[in-house]
């Protein structure tokens, strides 16, 4: 298994577009979780799945985020109409849901740039 | 309201000797806490955890301590390597979600 994938690594897109991104967990994993990270601060929760059941989505978030993990295995994160204030590196992590000391393996982040 | 608090920015602290990262929290129903590495351009990698019911969890070279009256815990780091020269993450878990603090970062010298 090699981690965590994201998907795209970088993406610039001028204020008002769609973007769409994708994470590939751990197989064996059953939760997958979405957090935004910021200049000089720590992950921000958006939304987490326990298999394809979203269970928690951040109040921060607004309608226009929507996350969807179809048969439990690749999760998306949309962003519609994006706002410069989305600029961010937006990190997936996936656990075992009966380990919760093994805590999270994150991927590499997509880092989100609106113009 | 910040849940998770690591009041200091950075840390640096010579090859060999101890490196004590500090962690405070509010929220009494976390029920696991856990630390985090993380270098440029790479996500957080887990380091090492402590459940709520303990005071103490050793791993090698780190040490979390957790001390529940005063909602604080530290990471400790003995010796400190220059490779352990990172950004550390506190974490604190409940109702199956992580909250993280904003990060320490730690320079070892050689």
């Amino acid at each position: 298994d090699t981690g965590v994938s994201q998907d795209p690594r970088h993406k610039i897109t001028k204020r008002g577009q769609n973007v769409t991104f994708r994470c590939d967990p751990i197989s064996e994993h059953n939760r997958l979780y979405w957090y935004r990270q910021t200049l000089g601060q720590g992950p921000e929760f958006l939304t987490y799945f326990q298999n394809e059941a979203q269970l928690e989505k951040s109040r921060l978030l607004s309608d226009r985020f929507s996350a969807e993990r179809p048969k439990g295995s690749f999760s998306t994160l949309e962003i519609q109409r994006t706002e410069q204030g989305d600029s961010a590196m937006y990190l997936c992590a996936s656990s075992r849901g009966d380990r919760v000391d093994y805590g999270y393996t994150f991927g590499s982040g997509t880092r989100l740039t609106v113009v | 309201d910040q849940q998770v608090k690591q009041n200091s920015p950075s840390l640096s602290v010579q090859e060999g000797r101890i490196s004590i990262l500090n962690c405070d929290y509010t929220n009494s129903m976390f029920d696991y806490f856990l630390w985090y590495k993380k270098y440029p351009a790479e996500g957080p990698t887990f380091l090492i955890s402590i459940s709520s019911i303990k005071d103490k969890n050793e791993d090698g070279r780190f040490t979390v301590f957790l001390n529940k009256s005063a909602k604080h815990l530290s990471l400790h780091i003995v010796p400190s390597q220059p490779g352990d020269s990172a950004v550390y993450f506190c974490a604190a878990l409940d109702a199956g979600k992580s909250t993280f603090g904003d990060g320490t970062t730690l320079t070892v010298k050689p």
